[in-house]
């Protein structure tokens, strides 16, 4: 159902890295910013990245985000057990006229 | 405090009816695009319905078209989803989330409110 494709998940050892992609269509992330959402474990979703690299105030560095044709990618730096949540990129499709979110990907630290 | 606070949800049947509202406080409410998402137990974020600033337009996704209808009060800074024809599949935590348009991102959660439909 979902429009934009994540993977289901990705871990890693604190400290290292994780990168996660989101690929869409020329609809959605193509013409649009693409944002990120981090959602803890029983708590509402957050925005993490904005404009597609973007970071709201109170957001650390290890977070990054880019983004290239009809794909994007989050990437966390520096694992902290605290980093453990669901990912989630999301954007606008203009073809839908309709708020769209990708499949989530589950981070966790081993 | 930018918020925003979810409140209407519960137990309802199948083909029942339910109405939440979302109260903003912190920001200019009538200056911006407001959505309702969902989340169905264990599964990932669906965005379920979207209204601008001066109600002009709407759209609703369409496993909730004809069944679902978003409206706002900007007089009251409340934000509403009347939800009729309910079903189980309907089973969800409902958030309100503030749709910045230029960056196209859903900069603000509420903490969400849970509608179960079960006979």
């Amino acid at each position: 159902q979902s429009v934009l494709t994540q993977p289901p998940s990705v871990s890693a050892a604190p400290g290292q890295k994780v990168t996660i992609s989101c690929s869409g269509s020329s609809s959605n992330i193509g013409n649009n910013y693409v944002s990120w959402y981090q959602q803890l474990p029983g708590t509402a979703p957050k925005l993490l990245i904005y404009e597609n690299n973007k970071r709201p105030s109170g957001i650390p560095d290890r977070f990054s985000g880019s983004k290239s044709g009809t794909s994007a990618t989050l990437g966390i730096t520096g694992l902290q057990t605290g980093d453990e949540a669901d990912y989630y990129c999301g954007t606008w499709d203009g073809s839908l006229s309709a708020g769209v979110f990708g499949t989530g990907t589950k981070v966790t630290v081993l | 405090e930018v918020q925003l606070v979810e409140s209407g949800g519960g137990l309802v049947q199948p083909g029942g009816s339910l109405r939440l509202s979302c109260a903003a406080s912190g920001f200019s409410f009538r200056a911006y695009s407001m959505t309702w998402v969902r989340q169905a137990p264990g599964r990932g974020l669906e965005w379920v319905s979207y209204i601008n600033g001066g109600t002009s337009t709407i759209h609703h996704a369409d496993s909730v078209k004809g069944r679902f209808t978003i409206s706002r009060d900007n007089a009251k800074n409340s934000l509403y989803l009347q939800m009729n024809s309910l079903r189980a599949e309907d089973t969800a935590v409902y958030y309100c989330a503030r749709f910045e348009e230029v960056a196209d991102a859903f900069d603000i959660w509420g903490q969400g409110t849970m509608v179960t439909v079960s006979s």
